[in-house]
């Protein structure tokens, strides 16, 4: 299987705190993507590195990228209640298959 | 931007039955769609890789002859899960990449089976 790790499975913490989530990959990749995705809802995308980058910002979103430890981080600053969801990383490969991680279950209590 | 619509959102359907999901590009031609499954809890899966005008390619493990995909035109993909059964009920999810722009993948909103 290609499926990435994540960890951990669930968070749960206080607004205004800051949440971090890891994953780990087991291929070469195009580029990792880490996305969002509200109860039985479909994705919604956040941010995108490229197997070049080391890091990238996107408002309060922070992702890290060490492709030689294969693994990838995100870090959501200032957290809010809205932001309880799941969260996933996934792995891109150069034909366009992408190949999620296990998720991150995030709780945020107001 | 570019919206990818599945259809049915949901549908309920009896074992033994079969239950055809659609993906569709609204505004722009896919070469090349993806299905994903994904059972309550859990991440997503890929399926299959769906090129239009040849056959899908299945990921290890994916029954192609119960999980038919068609992709006819460059705008439409189906997922025909045949004979269903209860442990067939998921939410399935496509994805679509654009023919201009190979970098960006468009995700479906999803669909579920229950199947009873």
């Amino acid at each position: 299987s290609q499926q990435g790790e994540e960890d951990p499975q669930a968070l749960s913490i206080q607004e205004g705190e800051n949440a971090t989530m890891n994953c780990s990959y087991k291929t070469s990749i195009n580029n990792l993507q880490w996305y969002r995705q509200n109860s039985g809802r479909g994705l919604v995308h956040l941010i995108l590195i490229r197997s070049n980058e080391r890091e990238k910002h996107s408002g309060r979103l922070r992702v890290t990228l060490d492709t030689s430890k294969k693994s990838s981080s995100l870090l959501i600053t200032a957290s809010r209640a809205a932001d309880t969801a799941s969260y996933f990383c996934a792995t891109v490969s150069t034909g366009n298959q992408f190949y999620f991680g296990t998720g991150t279950s995030l709780t945020v209590i107001p | 931007g570019a919206v990818v619509s599945q259809h049915p959102s949901w549908v309920i359907c009896k074992s033994g039955t079969s239950v055809k999901i659609e993906c569709r590009s609204l505004d722009f031609q896919a070469t090349t769609m993806f299905w994903y499954r994904q059972f309550p809890k859990q991440s997503l899966m890929l399926m299959a890789t769906s090129n239009e005008g040849s056959k899908a390619t299945y990921e290890q493990g994916v029954e192609k002859d119960k999980f038919l995909i068609n992709h006819a035109s460059l705008t439409l993909s189906t997922l025909t899960v045949t004979s269903a059964h209860p442990e067939d009920s998921s939410f399935y999810i496509c994805s679509a990449i654009s023919t201009l722009d190979s970098r960006r993948t468009y995700f479906g909103e999803g669909s579920w089976l229950t199947v009873v």
